[in-house]
């Protein structure tokens, strides 16, 4: 399995309130990505990362900002949570630039905006 | 505007018969197909590619076809298990869309029934 780490695995928070989210990676990989999961939408980029302090905006990346200040960290930060937030929220990695290199995703984080 | 589409939210097969799983795209710059499946609690995990210059890939039970000319793909599992039991995510690249992101479909839960 690739080395992903999601933490926290669950949040619960509530409305206006600011939240973030840690993808910590071991593989050294360049490329990591936020999706989130919702039912009847499938997988959604929020926001991506080509390296260190290089981001880029996703399709659903309102509300949301991100950093990456080492190449084994990248924050998903809600500046302030609202309940359209409330998702299953998947960090991936992926070793080079080109989809010949596989995506590997983490485990998820479960957050729930009250 | 959806890319990629996955029309059928389910689809239910008992095990032994062939499971087909479909995917459409409206991008015609996408020159890059992949299946992935994900278990409940769990990231999604990479199934089976294809490029743009194939019309099939195997892999084991997995087969996938393209049709380029009707912008459709398939995902076929023969013989299906109680364990394909999950939902499987098409996804699709492309030069237009920069090689280093996915678009995603909304899914297609597969349920295996014994």
């Amino acid at each position: 399995d690739a080395g992903i780490t999601q933490s926290p695995r669950h949040k619960v928070t509530e409305t206006g309130t600011p939240v973030t989210l840690r993808c910590h990676q071991t593989e050294n990989h360049r490329y990591m990505y936020w999706y989130r999961q919702d039912p009847g939408h499938g997988l959604r980029l929020i926001h991506y990362s080509y390296g260190v302090k290089d981001t880029d905006k996703g399709e659903v990346s309102d509300g949301y900002s991100v950093s990456r200040s080492k190449t084994e960290d990248f924050l998903l930060t809600l500046e302030s949570a609202t309940s359209s937030q409330t998702s299953v929220y998947f960090c991936a990695i992926r070793g080079g630039p080109t989809v010949n290199e596989k995506l590997f995703f983490g485990s998820g984080t479960q957050l729930s905006v009250l | 505007d959806q890319q990629v589409k996955q029309n059928s939210p389910s689809l239910s097969v008992q095990e032994g018969r062939i499971s087909i799983l479909n995917c459409d795209y409206t991008n015609s710059m996408f020159d890059y197909f992949l299946w992935y499946k994900k278990y409940p609690a769990e990231g999604p995990t990479f199934l089976i590619s294809i490029s743009s210059i194939k019309d099939k890939n195997e892999d084991g039970r997995f087969t996938v076809f393209l049709n380029k000319s009707a912008k459709h793909l398939s995902l076929h599992i023969v013989p299906s298990q109680p364990g394909d039991s999950a939902v499987y995510f098409c996804a699709a690249s492309g030069s237009q869309g920069g090689s280093e992101k996915l678009v995603f479909g909304k899914g297609t839960k597969l349920t295996v029934n014994p």
